[in-house]
Formats: structure tokens, C-alpha cells, sequence
């Protein structure tokens, strides 16, 4: 079975700063995608930004990058310069990539993120 | 609006009753996925359907609830006999899926249950 950690529950950051909210997984399976999403106050999840097991270079989506450390089972999400709308719940979720597998995900229970004026 | 629509966005309801709740996937996608989030936790997956066809169900999927796709279009949840248990955000996705790993899922905004 797959599971997602997230051990922040809350951050709180200054604006303009860096964040890195954190995430390790586990799975037997080798192949793999790990996702990041965002959920406002609105309840959507909001896609942010994927990695997949076998890609050898991190993952870059504008201010969003992952930080894909595949011996330590972790694939932690850095958003760089901070901005008041990204206070929000962040969530980390696993798919595993299987050839009839469903494209379920597995999330873990999320990070508020609180960004400071 | 083309992404995916819930409804209704919240519902009260009194414990014993039936509630349901309708998805309207994004209009190519194949694929619509039903998940439930408790206050706290991150979504927890229930079930999903390819088209018509209902592909997997979660154990957290009790007898009491039942979904459907019946034109490979939109979808239905129904919950038979609430419970304060039930009480969560339900969330519902839709992909098209082409192949290993390439469906990116887009969600909707969620059914809010509050049973009394």
C-alpha cells in the first residue's frame, strides 16, 4: 500500500520569502508519480506540479519546483518568493503507474500554508 | 465555465435521510473519480468509473452509497441513510486517460455534507 507524509500542519512565511513544505512517501512499486495541489478556501484542488519516478531532472512549474530526492523517498514542494494568494492547504498525492492501475491518488493530510503581508 | 461542476455545493441534512449528489465531468473526459475529505485530512479515494463502467470501489464505499455514470457522462452519489459519519467535503474528478499515467485529474470545487 501507498502512503504520503506530511508532517508540517501549519506554516506561517513572510511574504516574498521562499517555502519548502515537505513530503515523503512510500510504495514498493518503482514506477511512480508524485503531485502537488493546492486547495483554496473554495475547496478545489488545484493542479501544481508533477513528478514522475523515472525523471531524472526535478520538476519546475513557474515559482513552484519539487525537490525530488528519490533515495530518501521524499519529493518536497519550494515555492520561491511568495505571494499573499498562496495561503492555502498543500497537498502531496501518489499515483502509481501501472499498466491497467486506475490513475487514483494517494494524498497525505496536507499543509496550511499562511503567507504574512 | 468547462471545468468540472458539482452540485449542490453544500447540503443540511437530518440523520436516516437519503442525500445525492451530481458531477458533471469535463465534457471529453473518460474518466470521473469520486473522493471524500474529512475535516483535517487529505481526500480519500472511493471509486471511479471508465465511461459507464464502474472500475473500482474503496472499502470506505459501504453499502449505503452508490454511484453512478449511467451515459458515461455525468455522475451521481447517492447516500442512503446518513450518518454523522458522513459529514465531509465530497470531491469529484474527471480525466481523460489514454494510456499508463498520462490523465492529469481535474477537480471540482466539492459537495459540502453536514448531517445533524
Amino acid at each position: 500500500a501507498q502512503k504520503i507524509t506530511q508532517t508540517q500542519p501549519g506554516m506561517f512565511v513572510q511574504e516574498k520569502e521562499a517555502v519548502t513544505l515537505d513530503c515523503t512517501y512510500d510504495t514498493s512499486d518503482p514506477s511512480y508519480g508524485l503531485f502537488w495541489y493546492k486547495q483554496p478556501s473554495s475547496g478545489e484542488m488545484i493542479f501544481l506540479i508533477y513528478q514522475g519516478s523515472y525523471d531524472e531532472q526535478n520538476a519546475t512549474e513557474g515559482r513552484y519546483s519539487l525537490n525530488f530526492q528519490k533515495a530518501r523517498k521524499s519529493a518536497n514542494l519550494v515555492i520561491s518568493a511568495s505571494q499573499l494568494g498562496d495561503s492555502a492547504m498543500y497537498f502531496c498525492a501518489m499515483r502509481l503507474l501501472s499498466n491497467f492501475g486506475n490513475e487514483k491518488l494517494t494524498f497525505g493530510t496536507g499543509t496550511r500554508l499562511t503567507i504574512i503581508p | 465555465d468547462t471545468g468540472v461542476s458539482q452540485d449542490p455545493r453544500h447540503k443540511i441534512t437530518k440523520r436516516g435521510q437519503n442525500v445525492t449528489f451530481r458531477c458533471d465531468p469535463i465534457s471529453e473526459h473518460n474518466r470521473l473519480y469520486w473522493y471524500r475529505q474529512t475535516l483535517g485530512q487529505g481526500p480519500e479515494f472511493l471509486t471511479y468509473f471508465q465511461n459507464e463502467a464502474q472500475l473500482e470501489k474503496s472499502r470506505l464505499l459501504s453499502d449505503r452509497f452508490s454511484a453512478e455514470r449511467p451515459k458515461g457522462s455525468f455522475s451521481t452519489l447517492e447516500i442512503q441513510r446518513t450518518e454523522q459519519g458522513d459529514s465531509a467535503m465530497y470531491l469529484c474528478a474527471s480525466s481523460l486517460y489514454r494510456g499508463r499515467g498520462t490523465g492529469e485529474l481535474f477537480f471540482g470545487e466539492g459537495s459540502r455534507l453536514t448531517v445533524l
